[in-house]
């Protein structure tokens, strides 16, 4: 079974820019949570999406934002990029949304903001 | 609130050496708990978990006991490889999928 994929791999943008980061969960996963990891402040909870819906927030600006589509796939998207915001992000998927669920985390997307 | 505490690293060992890696929690009721590795320019992956107290996880010779009385769920290994160099992830899970992390420690193994 495929594991989780998320593209892009790399991403190079500008302050100010925006973006937007996919990922695909394992078949038959329907809950997808987003992390971002950075040397200093290690890896942060963003958000989770379950059947299209977000179900819980981390401690993040509006500027950062997801969504979930009906086949689960996630996207999330970063506005007004700022220097901070250089990280990898980390997408985990897992059957549905419980917390004995074991997530699966795909490789990382590595945003670097110039 | 939810939190992870991780032995500072990095650790270095030499091969076939014993590992420990302390982690402890805090937490409002009874979390899982998880042991997760970061190979270099890749994401995590899971190592080894427990769910409830005295569970001890197991996983390529790592193991971990869930110690619900000094909230503890230390890493140990009894011979480590160059292969085990990594970086060390313990978690405890808030709910709804929501993973809270430690800082992470470094291991590096040499022959």
């Amino acid at each position: 079974k495929a594991g989780v994929t998320q593209t892009p791999r790399y991403l190079i943008k500008t302050r100010g820019q925006q973006v937007t980061l996919s990922c695909s969960p394992i078949s038959g996963h329907r809950s997808v949570s987003w992390y971002q990891q950075t040397p200093g402040q290690g890896l942060q909870f963003l958000f989770e999406y379950f059947s299209e819906t977000q179900r819980n927030k981390g401690n993040f600006p509006g500027r950062f934002s997801g969504r979930q589509f009906s086949n689960s796939r996630s996207e999330m998207n970063v506005s007004t990029l700022e220097l901070g915001d250089s990280a990898l992000y980390l997408c985990a998927s897992s059957i549905q949304a419980g917390e004995l669920d074991t997530q699966y985390f795909g490789p990382g997307t590595r945003l670097t903001v110039l | 609130g939810d939190s992870v505490t991780q032995m500072e690293g990095p650790v270095t060992l030499s091969e076939e050496a014993f590992l420990t890696i302390n982690c402890t929690y805090t937490a409002t009721g009874y979390p899982s708990l998880f042991w997760y590795v970061q190979y270099p320019g890749e994401g995590l992956q899971l190592l080894l978990k427990a769910t409830k107290a005295d569970d001890k996880g197991s996983n390529k010779g790592f193991e971990a006991t869930y110690r619900k009385e000094t909230t503890s769920f230390h890493l140990e290994k009894g011979s480590v490889q160059v292969s085990d160099s990594a970086v060390y992830f313990c978690a405890l899970s808030g709910g709804a999928n929501n993973l809270f992390f430690g800082t992470g420690t470094r291991l590096t193994v040499i022959p």
